[in-house]
C-alpha cells in the first residue's frame, strides 16, 4: 500500500492570504487526486494532478483559487489562494494503486 | 450526476453489538464501492472495497454487501468494540467519463464501553 505523507497538519491563517499544502508518495504515481472535506460535508473532488501536464479540474474549483504543482511522479502541492472562512476544511491528497484509493492524514485548514 | 447517502447520520451503541451501516448511490454505473474509515487527524483508511461483480466482502469484524440494482450497500460490523468508533464513509467510483470517486457523508459511530 502507498504511504503518503501530507504537510501541515493543520494550520489557521488570517483572511487573504494563501497555504500551500505538500502531498508526497512513498512511490511513483501517475495520478494524484486533491480532495475537499467541508464541515459536515463528503470529500469533494477539487482537480486531478498529472505529472507533465496541466491538472484537471471539477465544475466549481478553478486554477486562480487552487493552483496546483506536479513536479514529478512522487509529489504534489495545492495551495489555496487569497483565503476567506468559506475556505475553512479539511484538504486530502490521494493516489490509486489498483483498484483502492490511499489517502494523506489530511490538513484541517482554519481561516480567520 | 451519482449521489451517495449515508444513513444515518450517527451511531451510538452498546459495545459488542452488533449493527449495520447504509448507503445508497443513484447510478448503478460504478466500477466499485470503497468503505473507508476516518479517524480524527489521520486522513482516511480503506477497509473494504466490493468490485461492481461482487456480491460481498469480508475481512475480520467486516462485511460489505453490494446490491448494483437497488443502489445500495451495507457494512456489517460484529461484535463492535471501542476501537471502532470512527466516522465511515463510503465511495463509489463511476463510470462514464471522468472516472472519479463520489463520496457519501459519512456515518459517524460511538461505541460505547
Amino acid at each position: 500500500s502507498a504511504v503518503i505523507s501530507q504537510k501541515p497538519s493543520r494550520d489557521i491563517c488570517q483572511r487573504g492570504t494563501s497555504l500551500t499544502i505538500q502531498c508526497q508518495v512513498d512511490s511513483q504515481v501517475t495520478m494524484m487526486f486533491w480532495y475537499r472535506q467541508q464541515p459536515g460535508q463528503s470529500l469533494t473532488l477539487i482537480a486531478t494532478a498529472n505529472q507533465g501536464s496541466e491538472a484537471t479540474y471539477e465544475s466549481g474549483f478553478v486554477i486562480d483559487k487552487f493552483p496546483i504543482s506536479r513536479p514529478n511522479l512522487t509529489f504534489s502541492t495545492l495551495t489555496v489562494s487569497n483565503m476567506s472562512p468559506e475556505d475553512s476544511s479539511i484538504y486530502l491528497c490521494s493516489v490509486p494503486q489498483g483498484a483502492l484509493a490511499f489517502f494523506g492524514q489530511g490538513t484541517r485548514l482554519t481561516v480567520v | 450526476k451519482q449521489e451517495v447517502t449515508q444513513i444515518p447520520a450517527a451511531l451510538s451503541v452498546p459495545e459488542g453489538e452488533n449493527l449495520v451501516l447504509n448507503c445508497s448511490f443513484t447510478d448503478s454505473a460504478i466500477y466499485n464501492l470503497q468503505w473507508f474509515r476516518q479517524d480524527p487527524g489521520k486522513g482516511l483508511t480503506s477497509l473494504l472495497l466490493i468490485q461492481s461483480s461482487q456480491r460481498e466482502q469480508t475481512s475480520g469484524r467486516l462485511n460489505a454487501s453490494l446490491d448494483k440494482s437497488s443502489g445500495r450497500s451495507t457494512l456489517y460490523i460484529a461484535a463492535s468494540q471501542p476501537g471502532d468508533s470512527a466516522t465511515y464513509l463510503c465511495a463509489a467510483l463511476t463510470q462514464g467519463g471522468s472516472e472519479k470517486l463520489v463520496f457519501g457523508k459519512g456515518t459517524k459511530l460511538t461505541v460505547n464501553p
